[in-house]
């Protein structure tokens, strides 16, 4: 089955302790992405990858690191997570020039940062 | 940059009612316009999308009508059904590829 997988589903965690939110494609997309998704705010972008080795900043990158070592992997790393970065964390993917399919999102992640 | 407005922010229909949600974007160059259903607990899934050289689209109960001029775009679901009930993302792309997403739209179709 296409899909992204995100992990983990649910994450509580401190103040200043590094995390990292994994992100898997298994449809060899080129561009991958990283949203949050707050109320009233929508989606907005944090990363983004359109390929291997090649990364930048979405909207909203102050505090967030990525990497794309892989095509199928683009993991998501809090270095030093804040409360203002709890949120609901989504990865998305699509093949480049196929952007008429639209993203594939994976089912979200969210974080609570105390 | 680009910036989509959606409106109402949430809508409450009748089972078999129309519903109807609309978006605006602000940059001229914007040539694809995809619409995302989010179900509770669920990541966005893109329900039906339309390009710039496109004026509608219908798949089943659902299409999405595009005016360039006015720049805007809107989606009408007729018949609704509880199952419907979600939040609606617009969203809009220039070339770089980067969708703008609209701040969501929650649909509940009471039965």
């Amino acid at each position: 089955e296409a899909q992204v997988t995100q992990n983990p589903r649910y994450l509580i965690t401190v103040t200043g302790k590094k995390l990292t939110v994994t992100c898997s494609q298994n449809m060899n997309h080129e561009y991958m992405s990283w949203y949050r998704q707050d109320p009233g705010l929508g989606l907005r972008q944090i990363y983004y990858s359109m390929n291997v080795e090649v990364t930048d900043k979405g909207d909203v990158p102050e505090g967030y690191k990525v990497s794309r070592k892989e095509k199928r992997n683009f993991p998501l790393i809090l270095e030093s997570p804040s409360p203002n970065q709890t949120s609901l964390y989504f990865c998305a993917s699509h093949p480049l020039g196929g952007l008429s399919y639209g993203y594939t999102f994976g089912s979200g992640t969210r974080l609570t940062v105390v | 940059g680009e910036n989509v407005e959606q409106h109402p922010s949430t809508l409450s229909v009748q089972e078999g009612d129309s519903a109807v949600i609309k978006c605006t974007y602000s940059d001229s160059a914007s040539n694809y316009f995809p619409w995302y259903k989010q179900e509770l607990g669920k990541g966005p899934q893109l329900i039906i999308d339309i390009r710039s050289n496109v004026g509608e689209k219908k798949d089943q109960r659902i299409a999405v009508t595009l005016n360039k001029t006015a720049k805007h775009f809107s989606l009408h679901i007729t018949e609704t059904q509880p199952e419907d009930s979600a939040v609606y993302f617009c969203a809009a792309s220039i070339v770089s590829e980067k969708l703008v997403f609209g701040k969501g739209t929650k649909l509940t179709v009471n039965p």
